[in-house]
């Protein structure tokens, strides 16, 4: 079993939808790490998250420490929403522990 | 701010030859830069750690020898690739962290293909 584990894998949705991915983790974290992965390579930083909950845009993430559980929301998705998210536990060391990712495409 | 560079953005060599990535901080110092690989629709794989003015840290099953990491500034990492083999064709991620943070910003990624 991964230690950070996100579902769905993949997901396809229509313009339009409310879009949540989840993020599950089973290792002591300092803060929670949501990016996102474009098709040529290039990965961004969406939020790091440490409690509570942070909202930029369209974005929103939550994150539940005694659950050990994170979640990305995007509400209204639109086509250019179409990539990998991945969620990223940080360790005490600074290391990141990588969930498999969540490819989504979003269709016009 | 917090912009993280690499170069080259890719890079086609033939087997045999060594190839070096540049990965820079552009607006920010980085105590520590992290290398990573990665394969198609696979996650990233860490392969090394590097500290500023310091020998790298590098994953299990990374051969040192292989992978030359050099971090000779607080904006400035380097990885070099020796005697690449086709099997070394991936997508190398750097990212750096911010010396007051845990936050890893990172890389465009550089893609090498080995011929």
């Amino acid at each position: 079993k991964n230690e950070v584990e996100q579902s769905p894998q993949n997901l396809t949705a229509q313009e339009g939808e409310f879009i949540t991915i989840n993020c599950s983790y089973s290792v002591g974290i300092s803060a929670l790490h949501w990016l996102q992965q474009h098709p040529g390579g290039g990965i961004v930083s969406l939020f790091m998250l440490s409690s509570g909950k942070k909202k930029h845009g369209r974005l929103i993430a939550t994150i539940n420490i005694q659950e050990k559980h994170s979640s990305l929301h995007i509400t209204a998705s639109h086509p250019r929403d179409s990539a990998v998210y991945i969620c990223a536990a940080v360790s005490g060391t600074y290391k990141y522990i990588f969930g498999t990712g969540t490819r989504l495409k979003v269709l016009a | 701010g917090a912009v993280v560079s690499q170069h080259p953005s890719w890079v086609i060599c033939k087997s045999g030859t060594s190839v070096k990535i540049e990965c820079r901080s552009l607006d920010f110092q980085a105590t520590t830069m992290f290398w990573y690989r990665q394969f198609p629709k696979q996650s990233l794989m860490l392969m090394a750690t590097s500290n500023e003015g310091s020998k790298a840290t590098y994953e299990q099953g990374v051969e040192k020898d292989k992978f030359l990491i050099n971090h000779a500034s607080l904006t400035l990492s380097t990885l070099t690739v020796t005697s690449a083999h086709p099997e070394d064709s991936s997508f190398y991620i750097c990212s750096a962290r911010v010396t007051s943070g845990d936050t890893q910003y990172f890389g465009p990624g550089t893609r090498l293909t080995v011929l």
